[in-house]
């Protein structure tokens, strides 16, 4: 069991909140990403980071940011939640040239 | 930049038999190529990786071949059981040698039928 956490679970929320979801490693990985998933399709880049104060956009358009201050920290803000935003969002971290992922649970969020 | 096809989105395969999924790829020869395993309502695990100059990898029941010629990936799960029902996800990096992004495909549904 790889020791990535996210908080919470599951979300639900209304519109123009903001929201921000948390993700933990105690790895020690310097590269952690943020993949959105819709049911049934493939894990889309959103953000990435390798390492304290490094922040790039992955290869699909989000409007949430993120940020790392620490090494083990990696949360990612919605300024104002909408219904587009429902989704299943996946943290990750890795280490080493393999680029092996290890993935947290996910938080499912739902923008009513 | 890297397309990735997976066969089938669905497979049902007899328990005890040898499951194939296949995974395609356009453009570059990736260095390396990953298996991932996501179970329903969570994130991937990793499996297996292969790198470009290797042709097999074994583990256990699994084996996951590289041909860089055809631009594919086989995953087999040999003797089969219902715990191996899950999505099965191949990745690469999302561009060229030495990336630490991957690009995931949809992946194949695999049930095994007791």
């Amino acid at each position: 069991e790889a020791d990535i956490y996210q908080t919470p679970r599951y979300l639900v929320i209304g519109t123009g909140k903001k929201i921000t979801l948390e993700c933990s490693q105690t790895m020690g990985h310097d590269k952690m990403y943020w993949y959105q998933q819709d049911p049934g399709m493939e894990l889309h880049l959103i953000h990435y980071s390798y390492g304290v104060n490094s922040t790039e956009k992955g290869d699909l358009s989000s409007e949430s940011t993120v940020s790392r201050i620490r090494t083990e920290h990696f949360p990612l803000t919605l300024e104002s939640a909408r219904p587009s935003h429902t989704s299943q969002y996946l943290c990750a971290s890795s280490e080493g040239a393999r680029n092996i992922q290890y993935f947290g649970a996910g938080t499912r969020l739902s923008v009513l | 930049s890297q397309k990735i096809e997976q066969n089938s989105e669905a497979l049902n395969i007899q328990e005890g038999k040898t499951a194939t999924l296949t995974c395609n790829y356009t453009n570059y020869s990736p260095a390396y190529l990953q298996w991932y395993r996501q179970d329903p309502g969570r994130g991937p695990v990793f499996l297996l990786l292969i790198r470009e100059n290797e042709k097999e990898k074994r583990k256990e029941r699994l084996k996951v071949t590289f041909d860089t010629t055809l631009k594919q990936s086989l995953f087999h799960i040999t003797a089969s059981q219902p715990a191996d029902s899950a999505t099965y996800l191949c990745a690469l990096p999302l561009s060229g040698a030495g990336s630490y992004q991957l690009t995931f495909g949809k992946g194949t549904k695999l049930s095994v039928i007791p």
